[in-house]
């Protein structure tokens, strides 16, 4: 059974840090992994995708890693600004269903 | 290009009662799936549609049961209302071209009230 873990719980940092967030699997039997960033009472907006078969993706200033063999995902955020203050959220798809961790809740102090 | 829409945004229900939420796909998307999101969890998997099946269900009872329509937009219901189905409904459609291997996009959500 596929178990979905994200550590920190929660992160407060200055303005301006670099900082990742992490994500762990049970699993290694994945079709992909995505992580997602949530505000408060909405939908789940896509930042990257990651096929089983690739090790990494960046987007801006998002990069993020992928290592099936010891079950881990790392998001790496540059330069973090106040906007960037949401819940992250990572999922692994495998076996037709989608398994969400609990999200890490992200705030960034201007 | 349109986005995944919900509706209702908001409802509120009491115990006992059905409930019937409304997902429209993104344009090009085949495959569709629901969620359940509690206060302060993560999504948790209902089910997916693709082409109109049902092909992957999680751990909820039968009394959540989904359709989804030829022009891919799809219904979750849920019957026999408890409090504990108080939570934002998720949907998300894909562009599925291999199993399982499209990014998931996700509508805004329907907050469910359950009294």
């Amino acid at each position: 059974k596929q178990e979905v873990t994200q550590i920190p719980a929660a992160l407060s940092v200055p303005e301006g840090e670099n900082l990742v967030l992490n994500c762990s699997f049970t699993d290694s039997a994945i079709y992909n992994l995505q992580w997602f960033r949530q505000d408060p009472g909405k939908g789940l907006t896509s930042l990257l995708l990651i096929q089983s078969s690739q090790r990494e993706q960046t987007s801006g200033r998002l990069n993020a890693s992928l290592d099936k063999s010891s079950g881990r995902s790392t998001l790496y955020i540059a330069a973090s600004q106040p906007g960037d203050s949401a819940t992250y959220l990572c999922s692994i798809t495998g076996g037709f269903k989608t398994i969400f961790g609990a999200g890490t809740r992200l705030f960034v102090k201007a | 290009e349109t986005g995944v829409t919900q509706s209702p945004t908001h409802l509120i229900k009491t115990r006992g009662q059905q409930v019937t939420l409304r997902c429209s796909s993104q344009s090009g998307h085949n495959t569709v799936s629901w969620y359940q999101q509690a206060l302060g969890q993560g999504p948790q998997f209902i089910f997916q549609y693709y082409r109109e099946e049902e092909n992957g269900r999680g751990n909820f009872p039968p009394r959540f049961s989904g359709l989804q329509f030829p022009n891919y937009s799809s219904e979750l219901n849920v019957n026999a209302l408890e409090l504990d189905d108080s939570a934002l409904y998720l949907c998300a459609s894909s562009p599925v071209r291999q199993k399982n291997t499209g990014e998931l996009f996700f509508g805004e959500g329907s907050r469910l009230t359950v009294l």
